[in-house]
């Protein structure tokens, strides 16, 4: 059973720089997996940000960027502000046709 | 302006059977690919299943836990996608979001959610 890797937790200073992970329990991410990214913060619906691994969906801030780092894939928010913080969510599609989230990262700006 | 709107959600014992909805206005349901994704409370997001457009197809697929149990469709008549649940158990309580899917393979537009408890 494929399991998507997230760190659980995160914290960044205020204008700072902080990179989220997205990895696979066996294998390397790649671009073929369609990495993407959601934001989530509590009784709310997720925000999509980042899909095809580095493309910024529409209306998000170029401060948050992706890309593929080693074998997995990236989230970096550059310049982190207090309304970041969040629990951010990647998701991968297998070639089985499935999606497959990581468990997320909780995401603290102090 | 693209708008999905969920509802349906509720109590049900285990074993029972809820049939969740999700309203679309800003485009027609059955063109667009769209998906379920469910939240337990406190834990992450997990895909539910995905139904393709009327114009590719069609084509249902679920996440394992679910197949067999749940049933995805949509009505043009109504703009609407359902998730018919059955046989549900303790494990199935979470809200539940519909979404639409873009290319390529992302959730793009996200409902509010409902939230479905199973207990008895």
């Amino acid at each position: 059973q494929t399991v998507v890797t997230q760190e659980p937790s995160f914290s960044v200073s205020p204008g700072g720089t902080v990179t989220l992970t997205c990895g696979l329990s066996s294998g390397s991410v790649s671009p073929t997996y369609y990495p993407s990214w959601y934001q989530q913060t509590p009784g709310q619906s997720p925000r999509t940000l980042i899909y095809n691994t580095n493309t910024r969906s529409s209306g998000v801030p170029d401060r948050f960027s992706g890309s593929i780092l080693g074998n997995k894939a990236a989230l970096t928010i550059t310049g982190a502000q207090a309304d970041d913080e969040s629990d951010y969510y990647c998701v991968l599609f297998m070639t089985s046709g499935i999606w497959v989230f990581g468990g997320g990262t909780k995401l603290t700006v102090l | 302006e693209v708008q999905l709107v969920e509802s349906g959600g509720g109590l049900v014992k285990p074993g029972g059977s809820l049939r969740l909805s999700c309203a679309v206005s800003g485009f027609t349901v059955t063109n667009a690919w769209m998906t379920w994704v469910r939240q337990a409370p406190g834990k992450g997001l997990e895909w539910v299943g995905r139904i393709k457009s009327k114009s590719d197809g069609g084509t249902i697929d679920y996440a394992a836990p679910v197949k067999g149990r749940f049933t995805i469709s949509g009505d043009d008549s109504k703009n609407t996608l359902y998730l018919q649940m059955n046989s549900l158990k303790t494990e199935d309580t979470g809200v539940y979001y519909c979404t639409t899917l873009a290319s390529p393979a992302y959730f793009h537009r996200w409902g509010q959610g409902t939230l479905v408890t199973v207990s008895s």
